[in-house]
């Protein structure tokens, strides 16, 4: 059984659409996160979410919004992409001690 | 000062060899610790947590030195599937987030 999942592993898609990321962990934690890497391979929190709640948002355009219907999920919809998103996305999921276990990545290319 | 800081490498060293990384933070007050492996185009993945007495998994040791505030792992007898970027994280607290060192790439050759 997958522990993190995210769909879709690969998006293209052109400036200026819309477009959604879809994470789901079955480790029963509280406890996920959003983080992007980027080309140069650093691995930046975007932002966590603890029971459903927003608790860490870091400087992140508003144009990407979380939302997490249930702990077990947390998605990522981002507007009006740039050019500058493309990047690999990663979900994660935090256990107790915070050690954390991520999905397989999204990664997005804008064109 | 970055929050978490780590020679990016490359390590480049031979099978057999025995190979350490550190990692600085800047937070006194942090209070968990962890290394992770990343391989090329894969998600980063738990290696082991460091604990205050210092913990072993097999070949790998994690070191805590909190007087210097740095984390190392060591790697004896190095093999080709250790070729990989190792990253540390650090959290400042249960309630809070972990921030990632942008990591230190190895790669073992034969």
């Amino acid at each position: 059984d997958t522990a993190v999942s995210q769909t879709p592993k690969y998006l293209v898609t052109q400036m200026g659409n819309d477009k959604s990321i879809k994470c789901e962990q079955n480790l029963g934690h509280d406890t996920m996160y959003w983080y992007k890497q980027d080309s140069k391979k650093f691995l930046k929190i975007m932002f966590s979410y603890n029971n459903k709640e927003l608790i860490i948002n870091e400087t992140v355009p508003n144009r990407f919004s979380p939302k997490s219907p249930d702990k077990a999920h947390l998605n990522l919809h981002i507007n009006s992409l740039e050019l500058g998103d493309s990047a690999v996305y990663f979900c994660a999921s935090g256990g107790s001690g915070d050690e954390q276990y991520f999905g397989p990545g999204t990664r997005l290319t804008v064109t | 000062r970055k929050e978490v800081e780590q020679d990016p490498g490359p390590f480049n060293v031979p099978e057999g060899a025995t190979v350490a990384f550190n990692c600085t933070y800047s937070n006194s007050a942090s209070q968990s610790f962890f290394w992770y492996r990343q391989d090329c185009r894969k998600e980063p993945k738990l290696l082991m947590s460091v604990y205050s007495s210092g913990n072993e998994d097999g070949r790998f040791t994690a070191q805590l030195n909190r007087a210097s505030q740095y984390i190392s792992l060591l790697i004896r007898d190095s093999k080709l599937s250790d070729s990989a970027t190792y990253l540390c994280a650090v959290n400042p607290s249960l309630a809070g987030k972990s921030t990632f060192g942008d990591g230190t790439t190895l790669t073992v050759k034969p």
